[in-house]
């Protein structure tokens, strides 16, 4: 079975914290990304990798960067945390085949106070 | 601008008959389509899935029908059980858009006993 793991299902941090959230996947996949979800908006891509070392803008990456040091792992940075960026974070991996999904994690619930 | 619409934020059924789930997309390109369940507090889980080139999969219960004349797709659901009871979304990749999902703002389907 695919596994993509988030390092914490709830976390809860203070305005202007540097933030790490941690994922990874046991399946080999060379796309890797992060979503958000909220009320009414759906998921929102924040950044995507489809290799080590790479990653693109997805459509809200304003306040996050992201690191790919190893296939495996991928992880999302809010360098000053703000209440705003409180969510449910999903981290997600597919592979490089065009007509496969993508498999999420079980999701990180953030709250910045 | 939404690329992918879900204009029903909720739906409710009785259990044994059919939930009829809809989406519509805007982007041509689009040419492999998804559907996600999602269970509060979890992530997201692979539903069913079609490619541009069919109308209709089937897998069990569920079928997803795809008209790319009118960029519409919808997932039937029959019959729908109460443990169905999800957040549905519908999601869409384009051809040489790196395998990145573009996800509709979710149908909350709750199934009554």
């Amino acid at each position: 079975d695919v596994k993509v793991t988030q390092s914490s299902r709830y976390l809860v941090k203070r305005t202007g914290e540097k933030v790490f959230l941690e994922c990874v996947q046991d399946m080999d996949h060379e796309n890797m990304f992060w979503y958000r979800q909220d009320p009414g908006l759906g998921l929102r891509l924040i950044y995507f990798s489809y290799d080590v070392k790479m990653k693109e803008k997805g459509d809200i990456p304003e306040g996050y960067s992201v690191s790919r040091e190893k296939k495996e792992r991928f992880s999302l940075i809010l360098e000053s945390a703000s209440t705003n960026q409180t969510s449910m974070y999903l981290c997600a991996s597919s592979s490089g085949d065009r007509y496969t999904e993508a498999f999420f994690g079980q999701g990180t619930r953030l709250t910045v106070v | 601008d939404q690329q992918v619409k879900q204009n029903s934020p909720s739906l409710s059924v009785q259990e044994g008959r059919i939930s009829i789930l809809n989406c519509d997309y805007t982007n041509s390109m689009f040419d492999y389509f998804l559907w996600y369940k999602k269970y509060p507090a979890e992530g997201p889980t692979f539903l069913i899935s079609i490619s541009s080139i069919k109308d209709k999969n089937e897998d069990g219960r569920f079928t997803v029908f795809l008209n790319k004349s009118a960029k519409h797709l919808s997932l039937h659901i029959v019959p729908s059980q109460p443990g169905d009871s999800a957040v549905y979304f519908c999601a869409a990749s384009a051809e040489g858009g790196s395998e990145k999902l573009v996800f509709g703002k979710g149908t909350k389907l709750t199934v009554n006993p």
